[in-house]
């Protein structure tokens, strides 16, 4: 099955800086990469995804890059702000049939301020 | 917010007890998902459910198992409960259209189950 490895568990990064969360997968059929926030006591929630006919999406200050020969796929965060402090998983899944995700272990993203 | 709900909020079990976890989809989607979140990790795949009948199972023994209902609606249920069932609960709903792509999962708030 599926597996995703995701690095680093933990970051912190200074307010107005960058952060990047890599991501790299095991199962080539793998085409479907979304991204989740979560915060304290709440359910992950989207906040971008990329399908593996495209290398690269972006979403005002949120990116993110996919190289599908290399099975490894990154969140890019610009111009970070406090309130961007949660826990970030990425995922993989394939597009058709049985859709489940399966998720990396998570990182903690800490912005200082 | 998602629009996905899960009642109830909290809960905590004895081991051996039984418990049903309850989740409403989002407006217009048809396929509900379940997972498993243990303290710190990523959340786990237990089971889909499409058009009312499992499409799809994780790594989880038989004493989980669910319903999905005429409305989308959905209940988790986990027999004979286990120190190690203690996790958040979540589900997520999709719209599954045959032949397409698959749409994006969205998540409820989760249950967090407590078994002592």
């Amino acid at each position: 099955g599926e597996n995703v490895e995701q690095h680093p568990s933990t970051l912190s990064v200074q307010e107005g800086d960058s952060a990047v969360i890599k991501c790299t997968y095991s199962d080539s059929a793998s085409n479907y990469f979304p991204w989740y926030k979560q915060e304290l006591g709440k359910g992950p929630q989207l906040i971008i995804d990329i399908r593996s006919n495209v290398g690269e999406k972006k979403d005002q200050r949120i990116a993110v890059t996919l190289n599908k020969t290399a099975k490894h796929f990154s969140l890019h965060i610009t111009e970070t702000q406090p309130e961007d402090s949660a826990v970030y998983f990425c995922a993989a899944s394939r597009d058709f049939g049985n859709e489940k995700l399966t998720f990396g272990t998570g990182t903690r993203l800490t912005i200082i301020p | 917010e998602t629009g996905v709900t899960q009642s109830p909020t909290h809960l905590i079990k004895t081991r051996g007890q039984q418990v049903t976890l309850r989740c409403s989809s989002q407006s217009g989607h048809n396929t509900v998902s379940w997972y498993q979140q243990a303290l710190g990790q990523g959340p786990q795949f237990i089971f889909q459910y499409y058009r009312e009948e499992e499409n799809g199972r994780g790594n989880f023994p038989p004493r989980f198992s669910g319903l999905q209902f005429p409305n989308y609606s959905s209940e988790l249920n986990v027999n004979a409960l286990e120190l190690d069932d203690s996790a958040l609960y979540l589900c997520a709903s999709s719209l599954e259209l045959v032949g397409m792509s698959s749409d994006t999962q969205y998540f409820g708030p989760g249950t967090r189950l407590t078994v002592l």
